[in-house]
């Protein structure tokens, strides 16, 4: 399977806890997002990668939120101490840097926190 | 800052109708792409169709088609011969065409639960 990955697929923590999400892109792609859905809702913006760069990052993501993308590969997500209104689908894309701005996103992880 | 609204929470058809989903957005941006995504239960998001703002002919896959009308900011989805598995969310998307480094994020709206009855 050459799509986006993502893992775990879900997760169930305490608040307070500390999470970490895993995100594998499509191989040759450039451009890596981060989303978080909330059900019923449609996704919302998190931040974005082009390589190792950190290019954007909402106002949503607090400072208890973290992404990184070390070598332009894999990305994670990291959410510190966290809240009950965490608790979400956060969801990863990716897309070429020559494109024509389809975003390939992957299945998501799946946030509940107790 | 870019909006996009879905004033259909809901709707729901019988096999081999058709149906249209509504969507309109707001910008100031002259060169951007619209999206509808297809989220179907418990599955990934996937592209239904996509159309550029500066291509005035609407764009159109198989069974899929929209209505794009730039001045009055609308860009309505179609499915034509509905099927079971056109079951989903359905998401209008807009993004800002920007350089290298300029944003590309999706800006979703709400979303439109379709539901094809047999």
């Amino acid at each position: 399977d050459t799509g986006v990955s993502q893992n775990p697929r879900h997760k169930i923590t305490k608040r307070g806890q500390n999470v970490t999400f895993r995100c594998d892109p499509i191989s040759e792609h450039n451009r890596l997002y981060w989303y978080r859905q909330t059900l019923g809702q449609g996704p919302e913006f998190l931040t974005y990668f082009q390589n190792e760069a950190q290019l954007e990052k909402s106002r949503l993501l607090s400072d208890r939120f973290s992404a990184e993308r070390p070598k332009g590969s894999f990305s994670t997500l990291e959410i510190q101490r966290t809240e009950q209104g965490d608790s979400a689908m956060y969801l990863c894309a990716s897309s070429p840097l020559a494109g024509a701005g389809e975003q390939f996103f992957g299945p998501g992880t799946r946030l509940t926190v107790l | 800052a870019q909006t996009v609204t879905q004033s259909q929470p809901e709707m729901s058809v019988q096999e081999a109708e058709t149906v249209t989903l509504s969507c309109t957005y707001d910008t100031s941006e002259n060169n951007y792409y619209l999206f509808w995504y297809k989220q179907p239960p418990s599955r990934q998001m996937i592209l239904v169709i996509r159309q550029e703002a500066y291509k005035q002919q609407n764009a159109t896959e198989n069974r899929f088609s929209v209505n794009f009308q730039k001045a009055a900011k609308s860009f309505s989805l179609k499915i034509s011969d509905s099927q079971l598995g056109d079951t989903a969310m359905y998401f209008c998307a807009f993004m800002k065409r920007g350089g290298i480094q300029g944003a590309q994020k999706l800006v979703f709206g709400q979303g439109t639960r379709l539901t094809i009855n047999p």
